[in-house]
Order: structure tokens, then C-alpha cells, then sequence
């Protein structure tokens, strides 16, 4: 069963561009999540997607927005690049399943570096 | 802001446990609380949640004290790889539970 894949792994951007992250969930599940993690901090919630509706959002600008396909997987955007966006950009997915709760998962993360 | 209070870091000796508290004095009745960890610049790794009862899986064993006020996640027999960032969080189901991390503890272990 695989887990969550996200895609690319590393990513380098100059400032003012625009960036694309994609994630595909873990089998089965039907919500995605998008957290930042800048250098030595915890991750902080982005938004999240369901039913391809974005359902909640953190404090983050208008720059950063989402999507959310028939099957389940999910694009970040990110507009106008700022040096401060370089971070891990972190994926996870949930779903109600037989066995478990809406417990995230995360996949291995995309590394932006904005120069 | 994160619900919940961890020491920043912990040193334990390899084979030996681990034992990582954590303080959620404001927790809800209905808010479980979840571990997790994240070994250098890889994604969180999903460890064990509970509620009330003490929970245990083929990591780790979560104990939640009967007031719900604090907890500790014990990694029975610690090796190096177990070396990570352990996140402590408090969080309800469904659309209202998203993950609200902290600073973590950062847990050493040394042959």
C-alpha cells in the first residue's frame, strides 16, 4: 500500500515566481492537508482540502492556494514568491477508514529554496 | 498556539526506554491526543493517539493520566534510530482537527 508521494522533492524558485506542489494521498483517503515547515520549527497548517472544496485555512496569504481532483489528489500554488516562503512544504492525507480515524499521514515533504 | 507543553530535549541510552511527558492542562473533553515524530528533514511520522484509556501499538505505549491533563509516550526499548523530534499534540475530530504543532522535544539516543 503505498503512502503519501509528493512531488518534487526538491524545487528551487527565484523570487516573484510561481511554484506548484503536488501530492498524491495515502489509498483510501479522501483529505488532504498542506503544512509549512521553515527551518527549525514546527509545521504549520496551510489548508485543507475535501470532497475537492477547501474546507479549512490557516493564517496564511491569498498567494498560497489550493486544488483538489476527482481523485483525491492535490496541488499547492504558490504565487509572487517571497525569500521567506523557502521551506518543507508537508502533505497528509486522512480518511475514515474500517480501522482507523481521521489520523494524518504525511508524505516526505517538497524542499522550496527561493533565492 | 500549540496546547500543549514538552521539555525541548531529552537524552536517553540505547535499549534503554524512553520516556517523553507532555502537559495538555486545557484539554477538551473531546480533543484526543496524538504523537508523532520527525527524524531530520523528513515528514512527521504518525506514532499513536488516545482519548482516556492508555493505548499501546508495535511503537510505542501512550499513558494519559485520569485527568486528562498530561500524558507520556514510552518507546519500551529506545535505539538510535528512534533519535528524533517527538511532537505532542491536542486535537478534535473531523474538520475542527487540524494539527497545531509545537517546538516538540527533541530525543537523543546514545550507545
Amino acid at each position: 500500500d503505498a503512502g503519501v508521494t509528493q512531488s518534487p522533492t526538491h524545487l528551487i524558485k527565484t523570487r516573484g515566481q510561481q511554484v506548484t506542489l503536488r501530492c498524491s494521498p495515502k489509498s483510501g483517503h479522501d483529505t488532504v492537508s498542506w503544512y509549512q515547515q521553515a527551518l527549525g520549527q514546527g509545521p504549520q497548517f496551510i489548508f485543507q482540502y475535501y470532497e475537492e472544496e477547501e474546507r479549512q485555512r490557516g493564517n496564511f496569504p491569498d498567494r498560497f492556494s489550493g486544488h483538489q481532483f476527482p481523485n483525491y489528489s492535490s496541488e499547492l500554488n504558490v504565487n509572487a514568491l517571497l525569500l521567506g516562503d523557502s521551506a518543507l512544504y508537508l502533505c497528509a492525507s486522512s480518511g475514515w477508514t474500517a480501522t482507523a480515524t481521521d489520523t494524518q499521514y504525511f508524505g516526505p515533504g517538497t524542499r522550496l529554496t527561493v533565492l | 498556539d500549540a496546547k500543549t507543553t514538552q521539555p525541548p530535549s531529552m537524552d536517553c541510552a540505547e535499549g534503554r526506554a524512553a520516556n517523553l511527558p507532555c502537559n495538555h492542562s486545557t484539554i477538551s473533553g473531546n480533543e484526543y491526543v496524538y504523537w508523532y515524530r520527525q527524524i531530520h528533514s523528513q515528514g512527521p511520522q504518525y506514532i499513536i493517539h488516545g482519548l482516556k484509556n492508555n493505548e499501546t501499538n508495535e511503537m510505542a505505549s501512550l499513558i494519559i493520566t485520569e485527568d486528562r491533563k498530561s500524558s507520556t509516550l514510552i518507546l519500551p526499548h529506545a535505539t538510535l534510530r528512534d533519535t528524533a523530534v517527538y511532537y505532542c499534540i491536542v486535537r478534535g475530530r473531523g474538520s475542527q482537527g487540524n494539527l497545531i504543532f509545537g517546538k516538540g522535544t527533541k530525543l537523543s539516543v546514545k550507545p
